[in-house]
């Protein structure tokens, strides 16, 4: 059963350019989960989605930031007119419900974002 | 709202010795608590769990009890390996907020040498 897969492992934008961050869940998980490291700093939570519904934004930026979890296909994290404090990893998580709070979440390997 | 706090980094240990990181966190109800594992340039990896007062997660030689009476979930080893040089993070859920937010801590750098 292969794990969390997020890609680009590796992204590098200009300031001013968009940035897509694609993750694709666990086989048989419905519930994703994005987090944001930034430098020698600990993960914080961004968003929490299930199938083409938002269910907790509470840590999104109010601007720029977007994300989805289409019916068909990979949870998107949308970054727009990215700007040098926007560099840091970006991790998605899965879990195959969201209902219970013992739930494990298995995070993906992550995609590193350098913006220049 | 929710909060985790670990102790202060980086630890560095000689191989086989004896290791506590630890965590306490703040949070209304009843969370469920987490330890998660970083190696350099990979994603996070469940090290263990416990879901209610006095549960003891384990794995891999590691151990964590869940005190809620002094609200923290320390992580121990008896004896480490240089392999266990890693970043842990502490982690919790649930505890009045949604149940898919984990809260973390600032992360414990570890360096065990030979």
């Amino acid at each position: 059963n292969a794990g969390v897969m997020q890609n680009p492992r590796h992204l590098v934008r200009r300031r001013g350019q968009e940035a897509r961050l694609r993750c694709s869940p666990m086989k048989g998980h419905s519930h994703v989960y994005w987090y944001r490291q930034l430098p020698e700093e600990g993960l914080k939570f961004m968003v929490y989605l299930q199938k083409e519904n938002i269910i907790d934004e509470s840590g999104m930026p109010k601007e720029r930031f977007s994300a989805e979890f289409p019916k068909e296909g990979p949870s998107i994290l949308r970054i727009q007119q990215v700007v040098r404090g926007d560099s840091a990893a970006y991790f998605c998580a899965s879990s195959p419900t969201g209902t219970s709070s013992g739930d494990t979440q298995y995070f993906g390997p992550g995609t590193r974002l350098t913006v220049l | 709202g929710n909060s985790v706090t670990q102790m202060e980094g980086p630890v560095t240990l000689s191989e086989e010795a004896f290791l506590t990181i630890n965590c306490t966190y703040t949070a209304t109800g009843y969370p469920s608590l987490f330890w998660y594992v970083q190696y350099p340039g990979e994603g996070l990896q469940l090290l263990l769990k416990a879901t209610k007062a006095d549960d003891k997660g384990s794995n891999k030689g590691f151990e964590a009890t869940y005190r809620k009476e002094t609200t923290s979930f320390h992580l121990e080893k008896g004896s480490v390996q240089v392999s266990d040089s890693a970043v842990y993070f502490c982690a919790l859920v649930g505890g009045g907020t949604s149940y898919g937010k984990l809260t973390f801590g600032q992360g414990t750098i570890l360096t065990v040498h030979p």
